[in-house]
Order: structure tokens, then sequence, then C-alpha cells
């Protein structure tokens, strides 16, 4: 069975420019996670999608965005980067309320 | 507000040892509790989910225990190996009637393993 799967594993952006990240769930799960962690802030909630909708979000401004498809993949969108929005994202699908597994992440730099 | 705190912040022992990381949290209403290791840059693997009906759940070297009345959950590594260096990460789920919150995890336990 594929595990959660993330890309690009690295991303390099402009402050300023937009960043797409792509995620897709273990089969049959239907939710998708993601988080940031930020050095030195731990792992922090970002959003939560499931069925094809955004069911709850983190604290975080409204530039941070994404979807759900019908297949359950997600993107996550970081519109108008910042220094500070360099971090590692994650991704974590799961059923219902069941054991989240996560992918390998997103290494995002914005210079 | 759910706060998780993991104690200690880092640690460092002999390998061979046994040990245990300890993890609180604020609110014990929670859904279910789950550990986590973490490599250097990499994502993270589930080590063991305890629902919030369960005391303790056993993988191996590894047993967790779950005390939701006073908000702590214990990972107890016995006989620690070099492998085991990584960061460990705990997180709570709670569940807001439409379902379920994303996770909050705290901000983990360094463990390195000495040879």
């Amino acid at each position: 069975e594929a595990g959660v799967t993330q890309s690009p594993t690295h991303l390099i952006k402009t402050r300023g420019q937009q960043a797409t990240l792509r995620c897709s769930p273990i089969s049959g799960h239907t939710s998708v996670y993601w988080y940031q962690q930020a050095l030195g802030l731990g792992l922090q909630f970002l959003l939560w999608y499931d069925e094809g909708e955004e069911r709850n979000r983190g604290n975080f401004p409204p530039r941070f965005s994404g979807r759900q498809f019908p297949n359950y993949s997600s993107e996550l969108n970081v519109n108008a980067l910042e220094l500070e929005d360099s971090a590692l994202y994650l991704c974590a699908s799961s059923l219902g309320t069941r054991v989240s597994t996560f992918g390998s992440g997103t290494r995002l730099t914005v210079v | 507000k759910q706060e998780v705190t993991q104690i200690p912040a880092a640690l460092s022992v002999p390998e061979g040892e046994n040990l245990v990381l300890n993890c609180s949290f604020t609110d014990s209403a929670i859904y279910n509790l789950q550990w986590f290791r973490q490599d250097p840059g990499k994502g993270l693997t589930s080590l063991l989910l305890i629902q919030s009906s369960q005391r303790e759940q056993t993988s191996g070297r590894l047993n967790a225990s779950l005390d939701k009345s006073s908000g702590r959950s214990t990972l107890y590594i016995a006989a620690s190996q070099p492998g085991d260096s990584a960061t460990y990460l705990c997180a709570v789920i709670m569940y807001s009637g439409g379902g379920a919150d994303g996770l909050t995890f705290g901000k983990g336990t360094h463990l390195i393993i000495q040879p």
C-alpha cells in the first residue's frame, strides 16, 4: 500500500511569490491535514480537509489556503510568501479519527 | 486551548539504558493520543496510538501509557539502541463534535543514544 506522498520534496521561492504544495493520501483515506513545522516553533496545525470541504483551520492568515479534489488529493497554496514561511510542510491523511499517517514533507525555502 | 508539553526537551543516554519520555496535556477531553518519531528533516513515523478508553499500548521495545484524568502520557523505551536516536513527538487529537480536529503536538524530546 502506497503511503502519503507529497510533492515537490524541496521548493525554493522568492518573497512575494506563490507556492503550491501537493499531497496524495493513502487510498481510502478521506481526510487530509496540513501542518507547518518551522524552526523552533514545532508542528502547527494548518488545515483539515474532509470529503472535499475545509473542516477546520489553525491560526494562520488567509494567504494560506488549499483545496481537496474528488480523488481526495489536496493542494496547499501559500500566497505572498514571506521569509518566515520557510518551513517543512507535512501532510497527513486519515479515515475518520483513526491513525494519521504522515508524508515525508515539502521543504519550502523563501529567499 | 489544548497545550501539550514534553519533558525533557533533550536527552542523551548510553546504549542499553531504559528510558522514559514524558508528555502532559492541559485538556483531558482527548479522543486519542499518538506518539511519533521524527528523523532529522524527515516526516513523522507513528509509533503508538492510545485511544482515550485505553491505558497503554505496546509495540516491541516501546510501551506508551495514558492517564487521561491527570493529563499525562509516558513513552517507555527498553534497551535503547543508537538507531533510536530521533525526536519523539507526542500529539493529542480532540473531537469537536463535527469530527476530528488536527493533532496538537508537543515540541518533542530530542533523544541521542550514545554507542
